[in-house]
């Protein structure tokens, strides 16, 4: 039971390139998430997956684009990167049903992306 | 909208010593709360969570925190910390009863045990 995996763990990326972060789970979660953390700043939400065939934008959306391509994956793409997106990128996961707000959030190691 | 405070970026201790991080949140309504806990290179891991009922919460390596509506805090402590508890830690909130209740983090606090 591997939980929550990401890959790759580090990505080095020019101006302009476009790349996707992968992430799955094995927890039969219903619920997915991608966060960005930068210092000083917490976690701030980019999209969540309430469930798999939907997608919904979050605290700081612009420049990302996520799919669920299924239950288990969780994709998060960068069409054109820029410096300002250089951060550590979490996914994360949780049981959450709809109105079941509490349920807790399994986080996985984080891909660190450097945007040159 | 609501909000989480930490009120400390960094609190240096010595091992075997208390300490307490503190949070605060606005809200005008009822919420859920959590301390993150990352090690260093690491993802987030629970520590503990307050949902209902009583105020003190317990949770994983010896931490609690106690959960007070007037005062609108949920501050963590450990009555002795170790050099293994060197951590950045999150306060977060969810809103009660949101369809998805999104997490809400504060800024963090690193913790670090000296010996």
């Amino acid at each position: 039971n591997a939980g929550v995996t990401q890959t790759p763990k580090f990505q080095v990326l020019k101006t302009g390139q476009s790349m996707t972060l992968q992430c799955a789970q094995d927890m039969n979660h219903n619920s997915m998430y991608w966060y960005r953390q930068d210092p000083g700043m917490g976690l701030r939400l980019i999209y969540y997956s309430a469930s798999e065939g939907t997608t919904d934008k979050g605290e700081v959306p612009n420049g990302y684009n996520v799919s669920r391509l299924n239950k288990r994956e969780f994709s998060l793409r960068l069409e054109s990167a820029a410096p300002s997106q250089t951060s550590v990128y979490f996914c994360a996961s949780s049981e959450a049903l709809s109105g079941l707000a509490s349920e807790t959030q399994y986080f996985g190691p984080g891909t660190r992306l450097l945007v040159l | 909208a609501q909000s989480v405070t930490q009120l400390d970026s960094q609190v240096p201790v010595f091992e075997e010593a208390p300490v307490e991080l503190r949070c605060n949140y606005s809200s005008s309504v009822s919420v859920y709360l959590f301390w993150y806990v990352q090690y260093p290179n690491q993802g987030l891991q629970l520590l503990l969570k307050y949902l209902s009922g009583s105020t003190l919460v317990k949770g994983i390596n010896g931490f609690e925190a106690e959960f007070n509506k007037s005062q609108t805090s949920f501050h963590l402590r450990k009555p002795s910390v170790h050099i293994s508890d060197t951590a950045e830690y999150f306060c977060a909130v969810i809103i009660y009863g949101g369809s998805q209740g999104n997490l809400i983090f504060g800024k963090g606090t690193k913790l670090s045990v000296k010996p």
